[in-house]
């Protein structure tokens, strides 16, 4: 399994652009690189997924190094209502499932008015 | 759709006590899982099932047994619940890999509301 290292926590004020971090050394070949957002008393919810490059959706952009041992979610002008646990998941989703990939303790953003 | 839904949403057991936890896709999903969350520990995976019929043990399988006997619901069972089992148990469901159907999709997992067990 492919043990991911991010921060434990982090602060950001509303409107400024936030960059998780996650460190993923031994990212095997057919790895994916995931990232999951949970809100108190719910469940995790998927943000993003990619393999290498840039990934952009509506909610996040997700950049990958050549080297793919790293990558960085980067939410745009956060909101109060950004404020959550937010995991990265690094494992081969194609041939195995989730039953492969660990969540680990996640990075919880706090985001303050 | 409703997705994932797990029942009950709140329970509490004395030590010794048992139950059954039920979760319920309606995606068509394979793959199915049980995990725990306690403070300070992330989501730990207790069984998980890759289709049908089929389940096998995850990460922290004592005092938990699961059935699949179809595909949409996925049982968890405590036969004599203990203390250490109080805890947050989310259900989830996911693909059984990127391409379905000659669509590549993200293989997200879709978790459940949790189900949140208190034994005493």
């Amino acid at each position: 399994l492919a043990k991911t290292t991010q921060p434990i926590s982090m602060d950001s004020y509303e409107g400024q652009e936030v960059n998780i971090t996650c460190s993923h050394n031994n990212i095997a070949t057919n790895d994916y690189i995931t990232w999951y957002q949970q809100f108190p008393s719910q469940g995790p919810r998927f943000i993003i997924q990619g393999y290498k490059t840039k990934v952009t959706n509506e909610v996040a952009s997700l950049f990958i190094p050549a080297d793919r041992k790293s990558s960085t979610l980067s939410l745009p002008r956060v909101s109060l209502s950004d404020t959550a646990v937010y995991y990265c998941l690094v494992g081969d989703m194609n041939s195995g499932g989730y039953q492969k990939v660990t969540f680990g303790i996640g990075t919880k953003l706090q985001v303050i008015p | 759709n409703a997705g994932v839904t797990q029942t009950p949403k709140f329970r509490v057991l004395k030590t010794g006590q048992s139950m059954t936890l039920l979760c319920a896709q309606d995606m068509n999903h394979e793959y199915m899982y049980w995990y725990r969350q306690d403070p300070g520990m992330g989501l730990r995976l207790i069984h998980y099932s890759v289709g049908e019929g089929t389940t096998a043990k995850g990460e922290v399988p004592d005092g938990y047994n699961v059935s699949r006997l179809k595909k949409q619901n996925f049982l968890l069972g405590l036969e004599s619940a203990a203390p250490s089992q109080t805890s947050v148990y989310f259900c989830a469901s996911s693909y059984s890999s990127h391409m379905y159907r000659g669509v590549d999709l993200n293989n997200e997992q879709f978790f459940g509301p949790g189900t949140r067990l208190t034994v005493l």
